[in-house]
């Protein structure tokens, strides 16, 4: 079935600092991806989406590239800001059910 | 346009208790996802349906848990005999469609099982 590897955290970076956060899928057919991000205390949020193969993704800085050859759907960030401070969720939108990723806790230090 | 709306954003229960929870999904969206998130985890697919039918429950435990979605009226996530296990974020998310397309979270339900 559908799967999401996420890179696992807790992250800690200082402000400014670039950004990854790690995703990887298997899935059958050609799902679509997305990065939802999570502030404490709140629902889930989408930050960025991409449906085909090498369709790139991005908002509010943040940027996601669908790689098909690597399976991969790595979250960039150049800059960090303290604001950025969140839990972030990569998943996978096949024919049913969206399949989230463990998700990984960010904090950035001033 | 309302975004999904679930209440009741806390709900404390004794064990033994049932819990309801209930999600308004945005209007015009058919298709409604459950979803817990147990303390410092991640999120855990419950359940997909779409109007008046279950799609998929594979995330849903054997015993106690059952989902609904009517034809009118919210989807309701019902928790018999709660135990302190069960003590969780309940997340709904709805969409236009199916897996592909743009999930729409609410708030959440925080139960606490005393």
């Amino acid at each position: 079935g559908d799967s999401v590897t996420q890179m696992e955290g807790p992250v800690t970076l200082s402000e400014e600092a670039f950004l990854t956060i790690n995703c990887t899928y298997t899935a059958t057919g050609y799902p679509s991806l997305f990065w939802y991000v999570q502030y404490p205390g709140e629902g889930l949020q989408l930050l960025l989406k991409a449906t085909k193969a090498d369709d790139k993704g991005s908002n509010k800085g943040f940027e996601a590239t669908y790689r098909k050859e690597t399976t991969s759907f790595h979250l960039e960030k150049g800059s960090v800001q303290v604001s950025d401070s969140a839990v972030y969720f990569c998943a996978l939108g096949g024919n049913e059910k969206l399949t989230f990723g463990t998700g990984t806790r960010l904090t950035i230090i001033p | 346009n309302a975004g999904v709306m679930q209440n009741p954003r806390h709900l404390v229960r004794r064990r033994g208790q049932e819990a309801r929870l209930r999600c308004s999904p945005m209007k015009g969206h058919s298709h409604v996802y459950w979803y817990r998130q147990l303390p410092e985890e991640g999120l855990k697919f419950m359940v997909y349906l779409q109007k008046e039918n279950i799609i998929d429950e594979s995330g849903m435990p054997k015993e106690r848990f059952s989902a609904e979605f009517p034809k009118e009226g919210p989807s309701i996530l019902r928790i018999q005999q709660v135990v302190r296990g069960d003590s969780a974020a309940y997340f709904c998310a709805s969409s236009l469609g199916t897996g592909g397309t743009e999930a729409f979270f609410g708030q959440g339900t925080r139960l606490t099982v005393v």
